[in-house]
């Protein structure tokens, strides 16, 4: 029972590279969502898909993209690292009003 | 805007010692309020829905109860590995079939010491 799987779960990047993070579920959820967890500022919605073939701006999405695969998949994209991205990111899904189900997520560290 | 505070931001605790963590929301009509626990380099771990003022749910030594401005999460005789970070959160009224985003709190560090 997988739930929600992130890739890669460490990663340090040089600023201004650029990379993807991966995030997939198998519980056939139609909602993805991407957060970013800081110290003292809890955890802060990027951006989300409420179903395939649609994606909306969360709270803090400057720097990045995202693209919805498919049901499955839902991918999250930074063009231009910055060091103000240092963060750790968590991929979660839903279905209609029951909880979000959250992955492990990825440690990005941005030198 | 919604807004969710918590607190205290760290607890520190002695095992048997019961108390309380805060949860005091904002918002433009609650549709529901979850709480989560975190441990240490893992993500949020569900632990309960509360959708009205006045209900309550339990689970092992916690329980969780709703008003109308906030929510407590109640640890009774807590143990070590009861320490955890404990997050609570609200829906967006975005309306439809599903609750869309989430707005959480920045969480009550747990430490229980045996």
């Amino acid at each position: 029972n997988a739930g929600v799987t992130q890739t890669p779960k460490f990663q340090v990047l040089k600023t201004g590279q650029s990379m993807t993070l991966q995030c997939a579920q198998d519980m056939n959820h139609n909602s993805m969502y991407w957060y970013r967890q800081d110290p003292g500022m809890g955890l802060r919605l990027i951006y989300y898909s409420a179903s395939e073939g649609t994606t909306d701006k969360g709270e803090v999405p400057n720097g990045y993209n995202v693209s919805r695969l498919n049901k499955r998949e839902f991918s999250l994209r930074l063009e231009s690292a910055a060091p103000s991205q240092t963060s750790v990111y968590f991929c979660a899904s839903s279905e209609g009003k029951q909880p979000q189900h959250f992955g492990d997520g990825t440690r990005l560290s941005i030198l | 805007e919604d807004q969710v505070t918590q607190s205290p931001e760290a607890l520190r605790l002695q095992e048997g010692e019961s108390s309380s963590l805060n949860c005091s929301y904002t918002v433009s009509g609650l549709r529901g309020l979850f709480w989560y626990r975190q441990d240490p380099g893992k993500g949020p771990e569900f632990l309960f829905t509360l959708y009205s003022a006045g209900e309550e749910k339990e689970k092992e030594r916690l329980k969780a109860t709703l008003t109308k401005k906030e929510s407590f999460l109640h640890i009774t005789a807590p143990k070590p590995e009861d320490s955890a970070t404990y997050l609570c959160a609200v829906p967006s009224n975005a309306g439809g079939t599903s609750y869309g985003k989430l707005t959480f709190g920045q969480g009550t560090i747990l430490t229980v010491h045996p």
